[in-house]
């Protein structure tokens, strides 16, 4: 069963662009949802994060925004660069469930110069 | 201060052996967790280890397992190998409730 489903698996992005790669999941008990980034031949490194009390969450360049009722999030990377090309997913889980996290598939993103 | 340090980083068996992986989490980190990462299947949770006990389990046959020692290091063994047990690895590691740190993998590939 997947529970985190995520979308695009692909994007193209001209440099100074926005991508924006959208995420839902159908566990109500998740309550941690964090996206990362891995670039090729290294493992994933956490991007940003956000707990569902907030709506939006902005770090630098990178936010999420979070929606309960629709039960989606996204990630929004504006003025995208291409170092920014790698792989993003997202993932989710709950206060009890330590570190298991439940990812998304993966967006490969690529930021054409 | 060293992150989550995984070897091998890359090893080929046969069908039919075993492998073990070893993982040191950060220094101070007591909670461990194992995923495996495939084209086909995405990263996907094998298990969890925190304080020597396992915490949490995925949903994996039981060829899979892993221990952790009272220093915190964690290995995970892969036992009567399959080819589509050919994948990345991935070892993390946290303090309680705080941000998830990945290592960058061993790569398996069974042949």
């Amino acid at each position: 069963q997947q529970q985190v489903k995520q979308s695009p698996q692909s994007l193209i992005v001209q440099k100074g662009g926005i991508s924006i790669i959208n995420c839902a999941y159908e566990n109500t008990a998740f309550d941690y949802f964090p996206w990362y980034q891995q670039f090729p031949g290294k493992g994933p490194a956490l991007l940003i994060a956000i707990r569902p009390d907030v709506s939006e969450k902005k770090e630098g360049r990178f936010t999420i925004s979070f929606n309960k009722s629709a039960k989606q999030f996204s990630l929004h990377i504006m003025d995208s660069q291409p170092g920014d090309s790698a792989t993003y997913f997202c993932a989710a889980s709950y206060n009890n469930a330590g570190n298991m996290l439940t990812f998304g598939g993966g967006t490969r993103l690529m930021v054409k110069p | 201060k060293a992150g989550v340090t995984q070897t091998p980083r890359y090893l080929i068996k046969t069908r039919g052996q075993q492998v073990t992986l070893s993982c040191s989490p950060i220094s101070g980190h007591r909670s461990v967790s194992w995923y495996q990462q495939t084209p086909g299947q995405g990263l996907q949770f094998l298990f969890e280890y925190f304080s020597e006990t396992q915490r949490n389990k995925g949903n994996f046959p039981g060829r899979f397992s892993g221990r952790q020692f009272s220093n915190s290091r964690s290995e995970m063994n892969v036992s009567t190998l399959e080819l589509g047990d050919s994948a990345l690895y991935l070892c993390a590691s946290s303090l309680p409730g705080d941000t998830i740190y990945f290592g960058e993998g061993s790569w398996l590939t069974v042949v």
